[in-house]
C-alpha cells in the first residue's frame, strides 16, 4: 500500500498524559499537512511541512502541541498534558502537486 | 477557521434519487474542491473546479461554481448506498506565490442513501 498511513488509528488517554502520533506520507511527496477534525465539523489546518521545514502553524496549535518531520520523511505530532478539548480526529495529508492532497485514515484521540 | 457554510447539514434520500449539496465560501478563490469522507476515515478527493469554470462533470458528479455568489454545488446523480458519506467543500491548495497549499474546509453535509 503506497498511500498515507497513520499510527495509531485510535488512542485513548487520560487527561494530563502526553501522546504522540505518527504519519508516513507517500514517499515522493515533499509537502505534509496536519489537520484536526472534531465531530460534525470539517478538518481544520494545524501545521505544514515542506521537506523537513515547518513553514506554517495555525493558532490552533497551542504550546502543548509540537510537530516534527525529521529528514523530510515521516512526521510526528505530540500533544503534551492532554485536555478533554483535544479529543478529535487528527488527519495527516501529503502532497507533491498543487491541489492534490492525499489523506491518511486519521488517528482518533479520546481524552478521558 | 472554517471557510463557510454547507447546506444542508444532513440529507437522507432513497437509492436512485439525486443528491444536491451546497457550499458557500467567504474569500476570493482560485479553485474549489470537493472531498468525501466515509465514517471515521480519511478524506478522498472527488473533483476540483477552477474559478474560471462554471460547471464540471466527473462520472455521476456534477459541480457548479458561482463566483459572484461565492457558492458551489455538488450534485450526485442516481445515488447508491455506497455514496453514504460526509461531503466537504474546500478552498486553497495553491502552491504558488508563497502559499503553503493548506486547505480550508466547510462544515460538511452528511448524506445517507437508503437502499
Amino acid at each position: 500500500d503506497t498511500g498515507v498511513s497513520q499510527d495509531p488509528r485510535h488512542k485513548i488517554t487520560k487527561r494530563g498524559q502526553n501522546v504522540t502520533f505518527r504519519c508516513d506520507p507517500i514517499s515522493e511527496h515533499n509537502r505534509l499537512y496536519w489537520y484536526r477534525q472534531t465531530l460534525g465539523q470539517g478538518p481544520e489546518f494545524l501545521t505544514y511541512f515542506q521537506n523537513e521545514a515547518q513553514l506554517e502553524k495555525s493558532r490552533l496549535l497551542s504550546d502543548r502541541f509540537s510537530a516534527e518531520r525529521p529528514k523530510g520523511s515521516f512526521s510526528t505530532l505530540e500533544i503534551q498534558r492532554t485536555e478533554q478539548g483535544d479529543s478529535a480526529m487528527y488527519l495527516c495529508a501529503s502532497s507533491l502537486l498543487p491541489y492534490e492532497q492525499y489523506f491518511g485514515p486519521g488517528t482518533r484521540l479520546t481524552v478521558t | 477557521s472554517q471557510q463557510g457554510e454547507e447546506d444542508p447539514q444532513a440529507l437522507s434520500i432513497q437509492e436512485g434519487e439525486n443528491a444536491t449539496m451546497n457550499c458557500s465560501y467567504k474569500t476570493s478563490i482560485n479553485n474549489l474542491q470537493w472531498y468525501r469522507q466515509n465514517s471515521g476515515r480519511g478524506l478522498v478527493h472527488l473533483i476540483l473546479i477552477r474559478s474560471n469554470e462554471r460547471e464540471k462533470h466527473s462520472g455521476r458528479l456534477r459541480v457548479t461554481l458561482d463566483t459572484s455568489k461565492k457558492s458551489s454545488s455538488l450534485l450526485i446523480t442516481a445515488s447508491r448506498a455506497a455514496d453514504t458519506a460526509s461531503y466537504f467543500c474546500a478552498t486553497g491548495g495553491d502552491h504558488g506565490s508563497g502559499n503553503t497549499g493548506k486547505l480550508i474546509f466547510g462544515q460538511g453535509t452528511t448524506l445517507q442513501v437508503k437502499p
